[in-house]
This record gives C-alpha cells, structure tokens and sequence, in this order.
C-alpha cells in the first residue's frame, strides 16, 4: 500500500546468470507481496508471492526474500532463460487485504 | 478456459463516446478487481467487489466511471463521457474471499479514445 519502489528499471543479463530485483514499501502493515511476470500484450502473470510471516520462499528457480525490518522485499532468478525475457512488477496489499499497490516495474532482458 | 475472461479486447472509441467492458472472473472466485494500466507503469486498483457489494473506489475512479457486479458474478465497467486520458489498459482480476489472497488478471481491454 501508499508507495513501492522498484529498481532497476531495466536489467539486462546473460543466460544462465542471475538475476535480482528488489522492491521497497513504505506501509508497516504490508503483510502480501506477489510478483507479475507481464511479457508485451500479454495479462500480468503471478509468479510467486510471499506473506509477512516468512522470510524466504522459493519455487524452482524462483525465489522471493522480505526483510521486514527495512521494509524491502527482492525477487530472484537463477539460471536465467530468454523466456524469462519479460517486465516484472512487484506489489503489495498493505494493511488491506484486498488492494494492491504495484511498482512501476522491470524489464528483464535476457541475452542467449 | 477457466480462467478470468474480458470482453472486448480492444475498443477504439471517439472522445465523448461512452464504452462498457466486461469481465467474468474464475468462477468460484468472491472477490473481483478492476485495475487500470498505462504504458510503462504497473497496474493501478480502481475499485473492488466481494461478491455484488462494492466495497471500494479509488479516488481515479470519476464520477464518469461506474462499475457493477449485479449477480456477483461477471462485472462491467462504463465509462461515460470518454476522454483521450482514459485510454489505458483496463485490467480485471479475481480472487478467493478473505486473505489477502492470490489475484489472477485477465487478458484486459485495451481503450483508445481518439
């Protein structure tokens, strides 16, 4: 909720390496944060998300930190493909447990 | 296909016109959303409906947008009095009651106002 910031804006990297974009929140009672994957003219497409009551949660090669304490939270990618090509948004609910607020998002490039 | 479906994708209009999209959700999903999207920028919230009662409008909600859920199923979005600063992406999602709980979006409708 109120604001996120989302760095960088762009990312660009060589298959196989790693990728990380991290997300900051402004809203102490944040307690949902998803991640959308969007590739051009395409619907945003959950990716992974984490609750407040976790610290790390990982889907393959896929994985999400939040550091509650300095209210920022980053996603992870390993082994980076070209289909993960693609602009990521990161969001958070707030203290609602309906509505999100979006960073600006990234685009990720990656290089084959 | 079950999942969240708009209708239609694309609709060019003149300014002044008015414009209704259409969004039927995942099927046992409650809760409905409507987001906008501009280029370059990530979905912004525009109201949300727990089944038929809507429950919240953001303040880019004008009094030109009006939305509606009547059976809590599908919804629409009307826009009245268009202008070339509505055009956008109109995003839809859903999602189980309660939570915060995970939103799937549809395909969206993307407005032209020329």
């Amino acid at each position: 909720g109120e604001n996120v910031e989302q760095h960088p804006s762009t990312l660009s990297v060589q298959e196989g390496d790693s990728a990380v974009i991290k997300c900051t929140y402004s809203d102490s009672a944040s307690n949902y944060f998803p991640w959308y994957k969007q590739e051009l003219g395409k619907r945003p497409q959950l990716i992974i998300d984490i609750r407040s009551n976790v610290g790390e949660k990982k889907d393959q090669r896929i994985a999400v930190t939040l550091n509650k304490t300095a209210k920022h939270f980053s996603l992870h990618i390993t082994e980076t493909q070209p289909e993960d090509s693609a602009v990521y948004f990161c969001a958070d609910s707030g203290g609602s447990n309906y509505k999100l607020t979006f960073g600006k998002g990234t685009l990720l490039t990656v290089n084959p | 296909d079950t999942g969240v479906s708009q209708d239609p994708r694309h609709k060019i209009t003149k300014r002044g016109q008015n414009v209704t999209f259409r969004c039927d959700p995942i099927s046992e999903h409650n809760r409905l959303y409507w987001y906008r999207q501009t280029l370059g920028q990530g979905p912004e919230f525009l109201t949300y409906f727990q089944n038929e009662a809507q429950l919240e409008k953001s303040r880019l909600l004008s009094d030109r947008f009006s939305a509606e859920r009547p059976k809590g199923s599908f919804s629409t979005l009307e826009i009245q009095r268009t202008e070339q600063g509505d055009s956008a992406m109109y995003l839809c999602a859903s999602s189980l009651d309660g939570g915060p709980y995970e939103q799937y979006f549809g395909p969206g409708t993307r407005l032209t106002v020329t």
